[in-house]
């Protein structure tokens, strides 16, 4: 069964590169991983997927290294508006979307 | 254009209760999954359509729950007996197919959720 692991909470200041690092201990060869953002009484908002070593957009970076066990988000300059739970998914076979319980990262002023 | 819609935005019911949630995909996703999620908690998976028909309904978590898609759009979550551990947010997602060639998933498109409360 695909689990993540990653940080429960988190605090940064306005400005600062914030990095997220989750666990996939058995990610599978052909297994992708995501991440979504979420805003009180929203729903998720897609960031970034990727497979392997660095995917770039936007709005942020996701580090995967070569054994795929763990990946890192990394938001550049965050604002107080980046105040979200942040999750990571590794995606396996039919593409329902297990969700860990997420980082909660507050923005500080 | 239009995101994934879901009515009723909130929802109270007594215990023991029928309820429907509906949920309006983005016009032309082929994909429909509903997710509940609590207080705290990351969404959790209910069921995903494929067109009309539930290609995975491994989530729901017992036979008083039920989901349908009849004409591939719009998708109706229905409880029945509703219990009061039912109370959650239920979230709608939608993508074009569930994973485009090469097997690279494809981006879910959530709805805001109805908050079903259940006293």
């Amino acid at each position: 069964l695909a689990k993540t692991t990653q940080p429960i909470s988190m605090d940064s200041y306005e400005g600062q590169e914030v990095n997220i690092t989750c666990s996939h201990n058995n990610i599978a060869t052909n297994d992708y991983i995501t991440w979504y953002q979420q805003f009180p009484s929203q729903g998720p908002r897609f960031i970034i997927q990727g497979y392997k070593t660095k995917v770039t957009n936007e709005v942020a970076s996701l580090f995967i290294p070569a054994d795929r066990k763990s990946s890192t988000l990394s938001l550049p300059r965050v604002s107080l508006s980046d105040t979200a739970v942040y999750y990571c998914l590794h995606i396996a076979g039919t593409y329902k979307y297990i969700f860990g319980t997420g980082t909660r990262l507050k923005v500080l002023a | 254009g239009a995101g994934v819609s879901q009515t009723p935005s909130n929802k109270v019911t007594e215990k023991g209760k029928y309820v429907e949630l509906r949920c309006d995909p983005i016009s032309g996703h082929t994909a429909l999954y509903w997710y509940r999620q609590s207080l705290g908690q990351g969404p959790e998976f209910l069921i995903y359509f494929q067109g009309t028909g539930a290609a995975d309904d491994s989530g729901l978590p017992n036979d008083r729950f039920f989901a349908v898609r009849p004409e591939g759009s719009v998708s109706t979550l229905k409880i029945q007996r509703t219990e009061r551990g039912d109370s959650a947010v239920y979230l709608c997602a939608s993508s074009l197919t569930q994973a485009s060639g090469g097997g690279k998933p494809n981006e879910q498109f959530f709805g805001p959720g109805t908050r079903l409360t259940v006293l």
